[in-house]
């Protein structure tokens, strides 16, 4: 049963607009979450966290929303670049040290 | 470099033969983790260790996979008399720290083909 969820197998986003990339779970235990990038022949790349006691958690040009009574969170991109084009993952962990992955976004940002 | 790294990149194999997969996780990290990827989706959770303790397996983790970190520094993976089932990319995280969850960096994965 997959635990983490991401509905949207791809998006697309013009360059310079906001990308939001959806992920969903179900065990409200999770008290860990995580967004990885990757690349093709790459492994994931760590991009943000939050921990469940926060709603919100932003480095840069990303920013992570945590919706706990809805188990939903969500990356947002601004302004989103060609480069962040790839394959992005959310991640969820119940205080132990397996994490649950989504099956991924794949992101195209249009130039 | 600083990183996470496996080898080999690239493994192909033929059925029933026997492959090991190597990890070095960064080097202050005391947790060391694999991971399973298959085609469209995402890496699966295979087995945990704290320093050289093998603290969690996953069901994923049938007898024919054992993985060990003898030193608390790298790891192996092998896997015995390969399945075609076993064609995935294989990940290896590493993290610092002790108690609740710790971000995990990933190396580039091991590639296995079984023909």
């Amino acid at each position: 049963d997959q635990q983490v969820k991401q509905n949207s197998p791809s998006l697309s986003v013009q360059e310079g607009r906001i990308s939001i990339l959806n992920c969903d779970y179900t065990n409200s235990m999770f008290d860990y979450f995580l967004w990885y990038k990757k690349y093709p022949a790459e492994g994931p790349t760590f991009l943000i966290s939050i921990s469940s006691i926060k709603d919100k958690n932003e480095d840069g040009r990303f920013t992570v929303f945590l919706n706990k009574s809805a188990k939903h969170l969500s990356l947002h991109i601004v302004p989103s670049q060609p480069g962040d084009s790839a394959v992005y993952f959310c991640a969820a962990s119940e205080v132990g040290n397996q994490f649950y992955f989504g099956t991924g976004t794949s992101l195209t940002v249009i130039p | 470099d600083t990183g996470v790294s496996q080898n080999p990149r690239h493994k192909i194999t033929k059925r029933g033969q026997n492959v090991t997969f190597r990890c070095d996780p960064i080097s202050e990290h005391n947790r060391l983790y694999w991971y399973r990827q298959t085609l469209g989706q995402g890496p699966e959770f295979l087995t945990y260790f704290q320093n050289e303790a093998q603290l969690e397996k996953s069901r994923l983790l049938s007898d024919r996979f054992s993985a060990e970190r003898p030193k608390g520094s790298f790891s192996t993976l092998e896997i015995q008399r390969t399945e075609q089932g076993d064609s995935a990319m294989y990940l290896c995280a590493s993290s610092s720290g002790t108690g609740g969850p710790k971000t995990q960096y990933f190396g580039p994965g091991t590639r296995l083909l079984v023909l």
